[in-house]
């Protein structure tokens, strides 16, 4: 059965770092494609990053330069460090598989001071 | 990064049928099409079509997708209580490198 479980969100000051994980089970992370998905607090998905088996990644403008995503193939794990987090980043984080089908529960990350 | 265009809400009786909208362009949904999604208040989302308008396992055929140039819509028969949720499409954008999704439609089953 496919699992995917986040973890690592919480209550962070503006300036900080966090780095979300996304423990995969029933499949191979790197075998397939991964994305990072955030829902701000009353507002629609946004997509943030994605990481491709081949190992390219690719971001959103908004988290350009700021986040990184990447997998730990030994643990079957995806992250994505968070950098220099603003206000406006404060959302439920969903890491999700290859065509959004899987998606797990989510993480809530609030920058607040 | 531009998004696809949803209508923010749909309203349609129960029994009766809805067809969601979602414009894109020819680096998106004119290229590769648009994924489909339901989400229920306080859940994650839940895939109901793939971008080539197949359904995955288990979801329900009063569902269909499809695609017109670089409109895709989402298209539910027999409305019931429990369709009543935000739906959301998503795209590769060729020209941006990204993933794009649409603001959601709100459907309610009256």
């Amino acid at each position: 059965e496919v699992q995917l479980v986040e973890s690592g969100g919480g209550l962070i000051q503006p300036g900080g770092s966090l780095r979300l994980s996304c423990a995969a089970s029933g499949f191979t992370v790197s075998s397939t494609y991964m994305y990072w998905v955030r829902q701000a607090p009353g507002k629609g998905l946004e997509w943030v990053s994605v990481i491709y088996s081949g190992g390219s990644t690719y971001y959103a403008d908004s988290v350009k330069g700021r986040f990184t995503i990447s997998r730990d193939n030994s643990k079957n794990t995806l992250y994505l460090q968070m950098n220099s987090l603003r206000a406006e980043d404060t959302a439920v984080y969903y890491c999700a598989r290859a065509d959004f089908d899987y998606w797990g529960q989510g993480t809530l990350v609030t920058v607040s001071s | 990064q531009a998004g696809l265009t949803q209508p923010p809400s749909v309203s349609r009786g129960l029994r009766q049928t809805a067809t969601l909208t979602c414009t894109g362009d020819s680096n998106n949904v004119g290229n590769q099409g648009a994924a489909w999604l339901q989400q229920h208040q306080g859940h994650p989302p839940k895939l109901l079509s793939y971008r080539n308008n197949n359904r995955p396992s288990g979801i329900s055929e009063k569902l269909s997708a499809s695609r017109s140039g670089n409109t895709a819509s989402l298209t539910i028969t027999g409305l019931q209580p429990e369709d009543e949720a935000d739906y959301y499409c998503s795209a590769w954008d060729s020209s941006l490198s990204a993933w794009v999704f649409g603001g959601g439609t709100k459907l309610t089953v009256l």
